[in-house]
C-alpha cells in the first residue's frame, strides 16, 4: 500500500526520444508536484497541481508537459529529450495548504545517453 | 523571494554525541518550515515542521528543531546521534503561495 508511486523506477532512452513518468498518489491529497533533482543533489520544483489545475509552472522548457487526468494522477511527458534532463525525477503530494507536509515517491532515475 | 541556505555540505559526527544540522532562511511574512530526510535512493521523507507555537518541535526518529524568528533559523537537532542518522538532510521553506523551496541539503556522516 504504497503512498506515492512512481514508474519507472529507471529510465534509460536516448537523445530525442519522448518518454513518461508516471505518478499515483493514494493518499486522497489534493495537491501534487514533480520535482528535479540534478547529479548534485539539488531539488527544484518544476510543476504543481492542484485538482488537476495547474498552479505552479516553474521556468521549465516546454518539452516538458504535465497531464492531471485525475487529482490521484500526475503524469510527466518529455519530448526530445537531451542530456541535461539526464536526472532523478520526484513525484509527491500533500493536502492543499502551506501548512502541509509533502509525502514523496521513490523516484525516477532518467538517464539520457 | 523566497530562499534556504543550509551552510554546511557535510556534517561529520560521532555515535553518541549530539548533531546539529543547519538552515536560515529568507521568506516575506510568516514561514512554514520542513525537514526532510533522504537515504541513498530514496525519495524524500518528512522528519518535522514549523507551523506556529512552540519554537521547539519534535519530529520522528528522535530529531527536533528549533526556529529563531530573529535569527531566521531553523536548525536541525538530535542528542544522541546514531550510524543510521546518516543521510541527507533538506530544509525546506513555504512561505506566501504554494511553493515549497528546498535548501542544497546537507550530508549527515555519523562515525562509529
Amino acid at each position: 500500500d504504497t503512498a506515492v508511486s512512481q514508474t519507472p523506477k529507471y529510465l534509460v532512452t536516448q537523445m530525442g526520444n519522448d518518454k513518461s513518468i508516471k505518478c499515483e498518489q493514494n493518499l486522497g491529497h489534493d495537491t501534487m508536484y514533480w520535482y528535479k533533482q540534478d547529479s548534485k543533489k539539488f531539488l527544484k520544483i518544476m510543476f504543481s497541481y492542484n485538482n488537476k489545475e495547474l498552479i505552479i509552472n516553474e521556468t521549465v522548457p516546454n518539452r516538458f508537459s504535465p497531464k492531471s487526468p485525475d487529482k490521484a494522477h500526475l503524469n510527466l511527458h518529455i519530448n526530445s529529450l537531451e542530456l541535461g534532463d539526464s536526472a532523478v525525477y520526484f513525484c509527491a503530494s500533500s493536502p492543499w495548504g502551506g501548512a502541509y507536509e509533502q509525502y514523496f515517491g521513490p523516484g525516477t532515475r532518467l538517464t539520457v545517453t | 523571494a523566497q530562499s534556504v541556505a543550509q551552510p554546511e555540505d557535510q556534517v561529520n559526527v560521532a555515535e553518541g554525541n549530539p548533531l546539529t544540522v543547519k538552515c536560515t532562511y529568507s521568506v516575506s511574512g510568516n514561514p512554514y518550515l520542513f525537514w526532510y530526510v533522504q537515504y541513498p535512493n530514496r525519495g524524500l521523507q518528512f522528519l518535522l515542521k514549523y507551523i506556529t507555537g512552540d519554537n521547539l518541535v519534535k519530529g520522528s526518529y528522535g530529531f527536533e528543531a528549533e526556529f529563531n524568528k530573529s535569527q531566521t533559523s531553523f536548525h536541525l537537532k538530535k542528542p544522541s546521534a546514531l550510524v543510521s542518522d546518516s543521510a541527507l538532510y533538506f530544509c525546506a521553506v513555504r512561505g506566501n503561495g504554494q511553493n515549497f523551496v528546498f535548501g542544497p541539503g546537507t550530508r549527515l556522516s555519523v562515525l562509529p
